[in-house]
């Protein structure tokens, strides 16, 4: 299995700007989840999913990100419009739910606002 | 919600020395506390975990133990060796959910050959 896999890995735009981050769960698993990662904050939960379906979003911080699973194999976060302070590390995870609660982490996306 | 205390932020260890890294918890109801590893640059990646029916857990050099008690546990790492070098997370679910994880700030732990 290839992992879970994220697109762009780097990100880089102008304030303002719309920016969309791609993520392809393992296949099978049902759980998928958006962190974002900074020095300041350490390593945050945004978002996560069952079975497609949005289950917590607490952690999502404002109404300019947004979050979508259409499908089993397919997840987009989206910022709109992205600032400076959104710059960050955004991990995607998924799980295989069950009695295994081990989160597989992908590689990242790296997103600077300028 | 719940809030994970990590410490230290950074520990530093001679090859073949033991390395031991604390976090507490606030929500009582937490029940499922995994650790994970992220080399520089790289993914976390989950290195054991525990359950709060368990006290302690081993695989080979790394441990872990749980007091629900006092809302706190360690990772142990024996015998360190220099791959070990990284950052370690701590973490705790909460919110009824074993999958809804807050994370500890991380430490970073150096091992020196």
């Amino acid at each position: 299995d290839a992992g879970v896999i994220q697109s762009p890995r780097h990100e880089v735009t102008e304030m303002g700007q719309e920016v969309t981050l791609r993520c392809k769960p393992i296949s099978g698993h049902d759980y998928l989840f958006w962190y974002r990662q900074t020095m300041m904050r350490g390593l945050e939960l945004l978002i996560y999913f069952n079975n497609n379906v949005p289950i917590d979003d607490s952690g999502m911080p404002e109404d300019r990100f947004s979050a979508k699973m259409p499908n089993a194999s397919f997840s987009t976060l989206k910022i709109q419009p992205s600032e400076p302070r959104d710059s960050a590390v955004y991990f995607c995870a998924s799980s295989f739910g069950g009695y295994s609660d081990t989160q597989y982490f992908g590689p990242g996306t790296r997103l600077t606002v300028l | 919600g719940e809030n994970v205390e990590q410490h230290p932020s950074t520990l530093s260890v001679q090859e073949g020395d033991s390395a031991v890294i604390k976090c507490t918890y606030s929500d009582s109801a937490s029940n499922y506390f995994p650790w994970y590893k992220q080399e520089l640059g790289k993914r976390p990646q989950l290195i054991i975990d525990i359950r709060s029916n368990v006290g302690e857990k081993k695989d080979q050099r790394i441990a872990v133990t749980l007091n629900k008690t006092a809302k706190h546990f360690s990772l142990h790492i024996t015998e360190t060796q220099p791959e070990d070098s990284a950052v370690y997370f701590c973490a705790a679910n909460s919110g009824g959910s074993n999958y809804k994880l807050t994370f500890g700030k991380g430490t970073l732990l150096t091992v020196n050959p």
